[in-house]
């Protein structure tokens, strides 16, 4: 079975700085899709980053930027110039490529992250 | 173009009693599933519908759970006898078809069995 794993229950980092939030999993599977989400206090899950595990160049969106390494299993977060409004629970997610009766998400328990003015 | 929705945003009920949670996708997403998110985790899978037939409902914790899609939108999830256990947020998320790649999610419901 999948599974996911958030290391760091929580991070705090400075306004304007560079955080990076950990995940690794565990799968047989050689094609999948990795996401990052974050959850504002207000529950609402909103999708970060995704990235395709065929695809060997790292996903960027913005600020925001993965450090896939498929080999080792491990799907970093890295958040640059950090922002107030960054201040959520981070969530690495997995989900088997073909989805179907294995779309659902399979998420890590998720990290905390704090943003210092 | 709404989003997802989720319907209540809150509900309090007593141990031992039956409550129906609803979730009303983006129109035209076939795909929808239910997770269930404890205090201090990440959400857990509980049944996936790919239109009206619920396509894996693995994830439902015991048969006090069960879910509908009667006209392939709108979904409710529905919990007898409820526990202590079962507090939780129960989030709902959709997507255009099982295949896509990304999940939309409703603000969820926060359930409180007292």
């Amino acid at each position: 079975a999948q599974t996911v794993t958030q290391s760091q229950p929580e991070m705090s980092v400075q306004e304007a700085e560079t955080v990076t939030l950990s995940c690794t999993y565990d799968t047989s599977e050689s094609d999948y899709y990795l996401f990052w989400y974050k959850q504002p206090p207000s529950r609402q899950m909103i999708l970060v980053i995704r990235q395709e595990a065929y695809k060997q160049q790292n996903a960027t969106e913005n600020r925001f930027s993965v450090n896939f390494q498929k080999a080792a299993k491990s799907f970093s977060l890295k958040i640059s110039d950090s922002q107030l409004g960054d201040a959520a629970m981070y969530f690495c997610a997995y989900r088997f490529y073909y989805g179907g009766s294995q779309g659902n998400l399979i998420f890590g328990k998720g990290t905390k992250l704090s943003v210092k003015p | 173009g709404a989003g997802v929705s989720q319907t209540p945003s809150n509900k309090v009920t007593e141990k031992g009693k039956y409550v129906e949670l609803r979730c009303d996708p983006i129109s035209g997403h076939t795909a929808l599933y239910w997770y269930r998110q404890s205090l201090g985790q990440g959400p857990e899978f509980l049944i996936y519908f790919q239109g009206t037939g619920a396509a894996d409902d693995s994830g439902l914790p015991n048969d006090r759970f069960f879910a509908v899609r009667p006209e392939g939108s709108v979904s409710t999830l529905k919990i007898q006898r409820t526990e202590r256990g079962d507090s939780a947020v129960y989030l709902c998320a959709s997507s255009l078809a099982s295949g896509y790649n990304e999940q939309f999610f409703g603000p969820g419901t926060r359930l409180t069995v007292l």
